[in-house]
């Protein structure tokens, strides 16, 4: 079974400031799929970047990059120019690529509090 | 709009009661999920529906009781829950697994506690 890890349960950064969060994982396969989601104090979980593991280029979505080591199965997350908006937790989530509809869960690390601080 | 409509937001109710929550999208997706968030705990999968059909449950206890009647609504039935139940409940959806690039459309949740 997959597994997600995140092993920052709190993080804080200067408004403007740049701020990395860290994910790791651990999978036997090959082709799978990465992805950043947010969650607000609103609850609402929103998408904020994906990977696809088959693709070398770091995906970047606006102020928001990540840095995939797929050998080190590693994928953290850059947020440049931080916010107060961007204050959130963040949530790391591996999603397999088989065509099995048991194999479209997506399995989501613990979380990583970020506070913005003005 | 979010796209997935969870109601009720909040619900509080006691360890005789039975309730439901209900999530609904309209997104054309095929597939929806129910997910459990406790405090410090990463998101629990529940149970996973493709096209109506239940392909997942995840060893959830039978005091949780899903139903999906169609592709775009889903149900979570409640009944002689435990205070340890008490969690944010969310529901998502997806394209299902011809779309796998894609993440979920999650709703806002309803937050249950159970005394």
């Amino acid at each position: 079974a997959q597994t997600v890890t995140q092993s920052q349960p709190e993080m804080s950064v200067q408004e403007a400031e740049t701020v990395t969060l860290s994910c790791t994982y651990d999978t036997s396969e090959s082709d799978y799929y990465l992805f950043w989601y947010k969650q607000p104090p609103s609850r609402q979980m929103i998408l904020v970047i994906r990977q696809e593991a088959y693709k070398q280029q770091n995906a970047t979505e606006n102020r928001f990059s990540v840095n995939f080591q797929k050998a080190a199965k590693s994928f953290s997350l850059k947020i440049s120019d931080s916010q107060l908006g961007d204050a959130a937790m963040y949530f790391c989530a591996y999603r397999s690529a088989p065509m099995e509809t048991s194999g479209s869960r997506l399995t989501f690390g613990e979380g990583t509090q970020l506070t913005v601080n003005p | 709009e979010t796209g997935v409509t969870q109601t009720p937001r909040h619900l509080v109710m006691g360890m005789t009661n039975k309730k439901s929550l209900k999530c609904e999208q309209h997104l054309g997706h095929n597939a929806m999920y129910w997910y459990k968030q406790s405090a410090k705990k990463p998101l629990e999968l529940m149970f996973v529906y493709n096209f109506k059909e239940q392909t997942e449950n995840n060893s959830v206890p039978s005091r949780f009781s899903p139903e999906c009647p169609n592709s775009s609504h889903l149900f979570l039935h409640l009944h002689t829950l435990q205070p340890e139940d008490s969690a944010l409940y969310l529901c998502a959806s997806s394209q299902g697994p011809g779309a796998l690039s894609y993440g979920y459309t999650f709703g806002s949740g309803t937050r249950l506690t159970v005394v």
